[in-house]
C-alpha cells in the first residue's frame, strides 16, 4: 500500500458529462501529481499541485482542471467527456514539490478506470 | 518533449532465467526510477537511482544509472512467477526535477 488513495476505483458515464476524481496524498506529502495512463500513451503527465498551488502543467487538455484543497487531498475535474478519454487516471504523492532526493520521490495510487460510454 | 525509449517492449522467459531492460534518452536526466505495475494497480516504485555510474539492489532486481546520465538499465536475476508486469522507467530532468518521464514500459511474462 502506497499510501496515497484515490475514488472511486472505476467510473462509467457518458459522453458530454463531467466527472470527479479525487486523491489524497501520503501522509506528510505536499505534492500532488495527476497522470494519464491510456494504452496508446503509456503514462502521461497532467498537472502538480504543491501545498495548494499549481506548480506545473504538462499534457492536460482545457476540458481538465484540477484543485488541491487545504487538507492537500486533490481533485480532478474532466468535464465535456469524450469517449478518448477513457483511460486510468493515477494520482502521485511526493514530500516535496522539487528538487533531488528521495523527499521528491512520487508514490502512486491504484488509480481511477474511468469508461466514457 | 522529453522521451524516454525503453526495451523491449515485452519478454516471455521461463522461471528462473536472469531478465534485462533498459532506457536510453536523448537528454540528460538527474534521476532515474524503475516502477513495477501489476494489472489494476498503480506503479510501485522498485528502485531510485540519483547518481550517474550508481548501481543500486533491491533484492533480486539491480538497476544502475548510466555514466553518460542518458541511460539506464534494471535486472531481475532468478525470476518467480509473481515477476510478471509492466516495468517502467522514469526519470527527472531539468532544474524543478518535479515531472516525470515515463518509458513505454516493458511487459515481462514469466512461465512457470
Amino acid at each position: 500500500d502506497s499510501g496515497v488513495t484515490q475514488t472511486p476505483k472505476h467510473l462509467i458515464t457518458a459522453t458530454g458529462q463531467r466527472v470527479t476524481l479525487r486523491c489524497s496524498p501520503r501522509s506528510g506529502d505536499l505534492s500532488v501529481y495527476w497522470y494519464q495512463q491510456s494504452l496508446d500513451q503509456g503514462l502521461q503527465f497532467l498537472i502538480q499541485y504543491y501545498n495548494g498551488e499549481e506548480r506545473a502543467k504538462g499534457n492536460i487538455l482545457e476540458r481538465f482542471s484540477a484543485q488541491q484543497f487545504p487538507d492537500l487531498h486533490s481533485e480532478l475535474n474532466l468535464s465535456s467527456l469524450e469517449l478518448g478519454d477513457s483511460a486510468l487516471y493515477f494520482c502521485a504523492s511526493s514530500a516535496t514539490g522539487g528538487g533531488f532526493g528521495a523527499k521528491n520521490i512520487q508514490y502512486f495510487g491504484a488509480g481511477t478506470r474511468l469508461s466514457v460510454l | 518533449g522529453q522521451q524516454l525509449n525503453q526495451s523491449p517492449q515485452s519478454m516471455f522467459i521461463q522461471e528462473g532465467e536472469d531478465v534485462s531492460m533498459n532506457c536510453t534518452s536523448s537528454s540528460i536526466f538527474n534521476t532515474w526510477l524503475w516502477y513495477k505495475q501489476d494489472p489494476g494497480e498503480g506503479p510501485v516504485l522498485l528502485i531510485a537511482l540519483y547518481k550517474a555510474g550508481e548501481l543500486t539492489s533491491n533484492g533480486r532486481l539491480t538497476a544502475q544509472f548510466g555514466i553518460t546520465r542518458k541511460d539506464s538499465f534494471l535486472n531481475i536475476s532468478a525470476s518467480i512467477p509473481s515477476d510478471v508486469g509492466i516495468y517502467f522507467c522514469a526519470g527527472t530532468s531539468g532544474g524543478s526535477n518535479y515531472k516525470l518521464t515515463f518509458g513505454k514500459g516493458t511487459l515481462l511474462t514469466v512461465n512457470p
